[in-house]
């Protein structure tokens, strides 16, 4: 089946740093989302994307759309407290509706 | 969480019993989604349902998982004869329209059996 895998597998930072993770894929998908997940919470979408290139920001979060289709990045800018959790990119295929989510990121930020 | 009502949040069921899991959608919405999370894991997709209607359930296991989206009332994932196995976390999520529009995810149930 399709498999996403992130990268990297988890991370430490220092509040105020920069955070870059990916998200690739062996396999197109035509749509690619974002999420992070608190302990014993849902997923909550971070960001949305449709079109192969494209770049979408929310607040201090910016994602792009690979051209290949076949992966995406998520950067974080100037992390805060509250920045830390699961980080997932899920993909969707053309005219399919579940979701395959990645591996997941874990971030822990360091005050 | 995004409006998505999932109950109950916990539930411990022994081996051999029932479990019914609650998933009520977004207001507007009427796709629903479920979802199993495994500690440490990613989610996997189980069901996709319209109003009253499976419209995929590739990720159903064959035997002793049912899912039901009524015309009233909350969509029910149910998990008959359950097995230490069947212990996880469940999301429910909802969407508008189906396709790739976002979806919305509940917290989820996370069941536990003895």
């Amino acid at each position: 089946g399709q498999q996403l895998n992130q990268s990297p597998q988890s991370m430490f930072i220092q509040e105020g740093e920069d955070v870059s993770m990916n998200c690739t894929s062996s396999s197109i998908f035509n749509t690619w989302l974002w999420y992070k997940q608190d302990p014993g919470e849902g997923p909550v979408l971070l960001i949305a994307l449709y079109k192969a290139g494209e770049l979408t920001s929310n607040g201090r979060l910016t994602a792009q759309f690979g051209i290949t289709r076949k992966d995406s990045f998520l950067n974080i800018s100037a992390s805060i407290p509250s920045d830390v959790g699961i980080y997932f990119c899920a993909g969707v295929t053309g005219g399919g509706n579940k979701l395959t989510f990645g591996t997941g990121t874990q971030l822990k930020v360091e005050l | 969480n995004a409006g998505v009502m999932q109950n109950p949040r916990h539930l411990v069921r022994r081996r051999g019993q029932e479990a019914r899991l609650r998933c009520s959608p977004m207001k507007g919405h009427s796709h629903v989604y479920w979802y199993r999370q495994l500690p440490e894991e990613g989610l996997k997709f189980m069901v996709y349902l319209q109003k009253e209607n499976i419209i995929d359930e590739s990720g159903m296991p064959k035997e002793r998982f049912s899912a039901e989206f009524p015309k009233e009332g909350p969509s029910i994932l149910r998990i008959q004869q359950v097995v230490r196995g069947d212990s996880a976390a469940y999301f429910c999520a909802s969407s508008r329209q189906g396709g790739d529009q976002p979806q919305h995810f509940g917290d989820g149930t996370r069941l536990s059996i003895l």
